[in-house]
């Protein structure tokens, strides 16, 4: 039980362009979803937290208008990335909780800005 | 502020035992988790602790001392698939994650 995806789990693109990033808890109803970046050899970085059917926090530095997170369902958050740069480029992951103190991550997005 | 700390890395001989050491301080504390992140792959949950003391689960386990702000991950009979990185993370009074950076671990046979 507790199975998180992810899609796509590797992609490429061009810069200026955007992305959009999927995450599906599969056998759970989550009522918060996580998403975080990671840079090579660094730890996790939260990027926002989702409710359903709420407007994402987002953390100090973020900028909520270049990534763009909708939390439409207890199954679904979706991440894009608008005008995306090769800064940009990141391991991104999400997670899905149930209870307050679990999280379950999904396998992560590899995303190359070119 | 926040602040979690563990060693950047630490080698270690297939068969042996390591002890990873994670230190923290939170704004309020309700726990404490442990991940193992392999290299280009998310991380999987390894424990969580929230009473002090040691938990066991198979060749891993993980104590914590609340009133030390202190935990350790002690990893038995050390398999050269347990390469990684372990991550300490502590949940502070909102639930919050904070995350350490991770500890890189390195099994020569």
């Amino acid at each position: 039980g507790a199975v998180v995806s992810q899609h796509p789990s590797r992609v490429i693109c061009k810069s200026g362009t955007s992305v959009k990033i999927e995450c599906r808890s599969l056998d759970f109803q989550a009522t918060t979803m996580f998403w975080y970046r990671q840079f090579p050899k660094q730890s996790l970085m939260l990027m926002a937290t989702s409710n359903e059917g709420s407007k994402a926090t987002y953390e100090q530095g973020v900028e909520k208008d270049k990534f763009l997170i909708n939390h439409a369902s207890l199954t679904l958050s979706t991440l894009t990335v608008t005008s995306a740069h090769p800064e940009d480029s990141s391991f991104y992951i999400c997670s899905a909780s149930v209870l307050e103190y679990e999280q379950y991550f999904g396998p992560g997005t590899r995303l190359t800005v070119t | 502020g926040q602040n979690i700390d563990q060693p950047t890395e630490m080698t270690a001989t297939e068969g042996a035992i390591v002890q990873i050491n994670c230190t923290y301080q939170t704004s309020g504390f309700n726990g404490l988790f442990w991940y193992q992140q392999h290299a280009g792959e998310a991380p999987t949950f390894l424990s969580y602790n929230v009473l002090d003391g040691l938990e066991e689960k198979g060749r891993f386990s993980s104590f914590l001392s609340r009133s030390k702000g202190y935990s350790y991950l002690l990893l038995k009979e050390l398999q050269m698939k347990d390469s990684a990185s372990y991550l300490c993370a502590a949940t502070d009074s909102n639930y919050q994650l904070i995350w350490g950076a991770g500890t890189k671990l390195i099994i020569k046979p």
